[in-house]
């Protein structure tokens, strides 16, 4: 069975610029939920998605927003790009969404703002 | 809020010996423990997690991990340790209620040599 796939795999932009990228949960699974991971430290929790409803948001200005296909893909989107925004964006799905349940994550997109 | 704290950057340990990753967290409510690894250029995995019930938890490849409550700590253990397991290592924690965040450490990098 596929895992969670990611695209694309790398990708580079400039400051200012917008960016989507794209995450396609394990089949079955309908929750979907991005993080951020700055070279050199753990990932950092942007959203939550269950049933194309947000479940929650992590402290990331407005400039970060996502949604929720009714297939349970997921898009993560990040307006007016900054130097920081530079890392390795992490897609996990879970079955149902609950806390007990484990999250499986993708192989992520690094991203590198110029 | 929570926050947990990885208390080695770095461990470097020799093939076959025991290793001990220390982890200690903060939180005003009760929450759930994890233990990730994330190979290079690779998504995180999950190795084992802590939900309730017995302290010491047991995960794949051979490692377990023991909750302390009154020391608020989640150590992972590994009795031999194989090259194989030269990888950054996350412990992370989940609200037992909101939405589906994990929270987690900076990471320890495990470094085996022969």
């Amino acid at each position: 069975d596929a895992g969670v796939t990611q695209s694309p795999t790398h990708l580079i932009k400039t400051r200012g610029q917008h960016v989507t990228l794209r995450c396609s949960p394990i089949s079955g699974h309908k929750s979907v939920s991005w993080y951020q991971q700055v070279l050199g430290q753990g990932p950092q929790f942007i959203f939550q998605y269950y049933e194309k409803e947000e479940r929650g948001r992590g402290n990331f200005p407005d400039r970060f927003s996502a949604r929720q296909f009714p297939n349970y893909s997921s898009e993560l989107n990040v307006n007016a790009l900054l130097l920081g925004d530079s890392a390795l964006y992490l897609c996990a799905s879970s079955s149902g969404g609950a806390r007990t349940e484990t999250q499986y994550f993708g192989p992520g997109t690094r991203l590198l703002v110029l | 809020a929570q926050s947990v704290t990885q208390l080695d950057s770095q461990v470097p340990v020799f093939e076959e010996a025991p290793v001990e990753l220390r982890c200690n967290y903060s939180s005003s409510v009760s929450v759930y423990l994890f233990w990730y690894v994330q190979y290079p250029n690779q998504g995180l995995q999950l190795l084992l997690k802590y939900l309730s019930g017995s302290t010491l938890v047991k995960g794949i490849n051979g490692f377990e991990a023991e909750f302390n409550k009154s020391q608020t700590s989640f150590h992972l253990r590994k009795p031999s340790v194989h090259i194989s397991d030269t990888a950054e290592y996350f412990c992370a924690v989940s609200e037992i209620q909101g939405a589906q965040k994990l929270v987690f450490g900076q990471g320890t990098r495990l470094t085996i040599n022969p």
